[in-house]
């Protein structure tokens, strides 16, 4: 059974940083893309940033971009998002999402983050 | 970007009818390869998204037979054949075509 859990978000104030994590089960890792959506409280998806599997090659939203940086760690099945100069509209449920080319075929149940002073 | 609009916004439904939500994309989704990367994600109340379906039309495992998807370009559309209690939600499409991927803005689908 895929499994995707997310870990680390919390309060943090503006142009603050945090790092998420998410930790995958239940298949193989290593040559799975992945990829992290949000969603602002009451409002819909965004997708945030996206990492493929074979070479790592890094996608962002150009709202993220050069803020956030998304990577991996294969030895311990477990997806990261790095996220610094945190803004007040940073503030989502972010959730990591299991990738197969064009589908986003398994989630997470989202970790909150909260951008407030 | 490719900017996804999705009509209507919301959708009041009756139990056992059907229901359809129309999704439009700025531009074309056809892929290089021929493709077409559209999918269809529904969200239940405080639950995270999950697939029902991809490219265009194909159902995503343990999606039920009365979800199903059509379209081409840039027009495409989610129909619910006869709609049950555990349909309600929001039902967003996703372009997968080209980065970065986007979505529609969402559908609510209510009782």
């Amino acid at each position: 059974e895929v499994q995707l859990l997310e870990s680390g978000g919390g309060l943090v104030q503006p142009g603050g940083s945090l790092r998420l994590s998410c930790t995958a089960s239940g298949f193989i890792f290593s040559p799975s893309a992945m990829t992290w959506v949000r969603q602002a409280p009451g409002k819909g998806l965004e997708w945030v940033s996206a990492i493929n599997g074979v070479n790592s090659d890094t996608f962002y939203a150009d709202s993220v971009k050069g803020r956030f940086t998304i990577s991996r760690d294969n030895s311990k099945n477990t997806l990261y998002l790095q996220m610094n100069s945190l803004r007040v509209e940073d503030t989502a449920i972010y959730y990591c999402a299991k990738t197969d080319y064009d589908l986003l075929d398994y989630w997470g149940q989202g970790t909150l983050v909260t951008v407030s002073s | 970007d490719i900017v996804m609009t999705q009509t209507p916004l919301s959708s009041p439904v009756t139990l056992g009818q059907p229901a359809s939500i129309s999704c439009r994309s700025s531009q074309s989704l056809v892929h290089s390869n021929g493709n077409t990367y559209l999918s269809w994600l529904q969200q239940r109340p405080g639950q995270p998204p999950r697939l029902l379906i991809y490219k265009i039309s194909n159902r995503f495992s343990g999606v039920p037979d009365r979800f199903s998807g059509s379209g081409a370009g840039t027009d495409f559309t989610l129909r619910i054949s006869r709609v049950e209690a555990e349909d309600v939600g929001v039902y967003y499409c996703m372009q997968a075509t080209q980065f970065p991927r986007t979505f529609g803005q969402g559908t609510k689908v209510e009782i």
